[in-house]
């Protein structure tokens, strides 16, 4: 089992909709947790971290679930420029005592005019 | 903001040969910077951790003899992909943690084309 599971998508939806990913984790020991952006062949951007009381920044809404090990990302009215892959990430301690990002294989999204 | 920064941005090399790749933190320093691989439509796979003043540390999987790593400042880590294949060529993503934000940046990336 993977470490971080997203649906690949796409997700293709006219502007304006609302969209929401999900994301599970397995290790129960993971510490934080975020949502990052990719674009076409570019590096992955922070968008935002996830909570266990949930977090929202403007169109964008984050939860976190412990219990259950899942992880939510919804987008309200989206936009063009909403249209990119969305990666799942948590973190864990190593070995060396130091944090890693585990990254989820990415949710694309394709927002339509 | 905190910047990253990689070169080269892409690459192009003849199978065999030897390339490196320079990560560099613009305005922090940076004693733990990190190695990434992505394949076309992958994750990003963690290759490994560089810790200045020290080793690397390697994931399960991945050759530390073919992939060298140096971290010889607080600002730059280098990793370099010795004997290159044509199987190694992927996008080459590097971060470094700004422990005064506790926080993580990522470098542009570097794509490598092995012919």
């Amino acid at each position: 089992r993977k470490e971080v599971e997203q649906d690949p998508g796409p997700f293709n939806v006219p502007e304006g909709a609302t969209v929401a990913f999900n994301c599970t984790y397995s290790n129960s020991a993971s510490q934080s947790f975020f949502w990052y952006r990719q674009d076409c062949r570019k590096e992955p951007k922070l968008l935002m971290s996830v909570y266990s009381s949930g977090n929202e920044d403007g169109r964008f809404t984050a939860q976190l679930n412990r219990a259950s090990q899942y992880i939510s990302l919804l987008i309200r009215d989206s936009k063009l420029s909403d249209s990119a892959t969305y990666l799942c990430v948590v973190t864990r301690f190593m070995d060396t005592g130091r944090r890693a990002l585990t990254f989820g294989s990415g949710t694309r999204l394709q927002v339509q005019p | 903001g905190a910047v990253v920064s990689q070169h080269p941005s892409r690459v192009i090399c003849k199978s065999g040969t030897s390339v490196k790749i320079e990560c560099r933190s613009l305005d922090f320093q940076a004693t733990t910077m990190f190695w990434y691989r992505q394949f076309p439509k992958q994750s990003l796979m963690l290759m490994a951790t560089s810790n200045e003043g020290s080793k690397a540390t390697y994931e399960q999987g991945v050759e530390k003899d073919k992939f060298l790593i140096n971290h010889a400042s607080l600002t730059l880590s280098t990793l370099t992909v010795t004997s290159a294949h044509p199987e190694d060529s992927s996008f080459y993503i590097c971060s470094a943690r700004d422990q005064g934000r506790d926080t993580q940046y990522f470098g542009p990336g570097t794509r490598l084309t092995v012919l």
